[in-house]
């Protein structure tokens, strides 16, 4: 079954961009993921689809700032101009015919 | 607009059953496949289990298998989660979520959440 890898965190300047990765195990390397973002004390929100060739689709409302982007196992998420409330909890989630996965979720500080 | 409304999360003894009820409205609740998602204090997300558009899969985590029961009642729009034989390991808040298809898909809408504590 698929398993997925992410960091436990991450930390970036105000207005600057960073990269969140979440890596598929082998054996599931072309695995769709789909990207969530919890702010403290929040439900999580949908972000995006993301499909191992790079193709995403983002939910309502997303920001513009907010892209994705696949390498091989990897998947990730950028986000652009950093704001405040962009400091939250990433996870990256995939399913198996039966089973759905969650990555271990990054932590992401806007310094 | 798409609304996910929990309910039914409280304080229960271990060994004791719980409901969950997720209103819905906003999408044509009887096309889409349902999650349940919970998250214990401090943790990550962890599936519970899934339901499709006209109940023919239903399928639970395992460590929940033998316990939780996923249905949904497809006329008045609402997904529900019987839980017997509650756990303290159960303690988290448990999240619906709308699948993104008919079938098997990913989360595409949350709910806000309802909590469940299981102590004696």
């Amino acid at each position: 079954q698929p398993v997925l890898t992410q960091s436990s965190s991450a930390s970036a300047s105000l207005g600057s961009s960073v990269k969140l990765t979440c890596t598929l195990n082998s054996g599931h390397s072309d695995y769709i993921i789909a990207w969530h973002q919890q702010q403290p004390g929040k439900a999580p929100r949908y972000l995006m689809k993301l499909e191992g060739n790079g193709n995403y689709n983002k939910g309502s409302g997303v920001p513009d700032r907010f892209s994705g982007s696949s390498f091989g196992a990897d998947r990730y998420l950028t986000i652009s101009n950093l704001q405040s409330e962009d400091e939250a909890d990433y996870y990256c989630e995939t399913w198996d015919s039966n089973n759905w996965v969650f990555g271990g979720g990054t932590k992401l500080t806007v310094l | 607009q798409v609304h996910l409304v929990e309910s039914g999360g409280g304080v229960v003894h271990p060994g004791g059953s719980l409901r969950l009820s997720c209103a819905t409205s906003g999408f044509t609740f009887g096309t889409y496949g349902m999650h349940w998602v919970r998250q214990a204090p401090g943790k990550g997300l962890e599936w519970v289990a899934f339901i499709a558009y006209d109940e023919s899969n239903k399928y639970h985590a395992d460590s929940v298998k033998g316990r939780f029961i996923i249905s949904r009642d497809n006329s008045k729009n609402t997904l529900y989660l019987q839980m017997n034989s509650l756990r303290a390991e159960d303690t988290a808040v448990y999240y619906c979520g709308k699948s993104c298809s008919s079938g098997s898909c990913y989360s595409d809408y949350w709910g806000q959440g309802t909590l469940v504590t299981v102590s004696s």
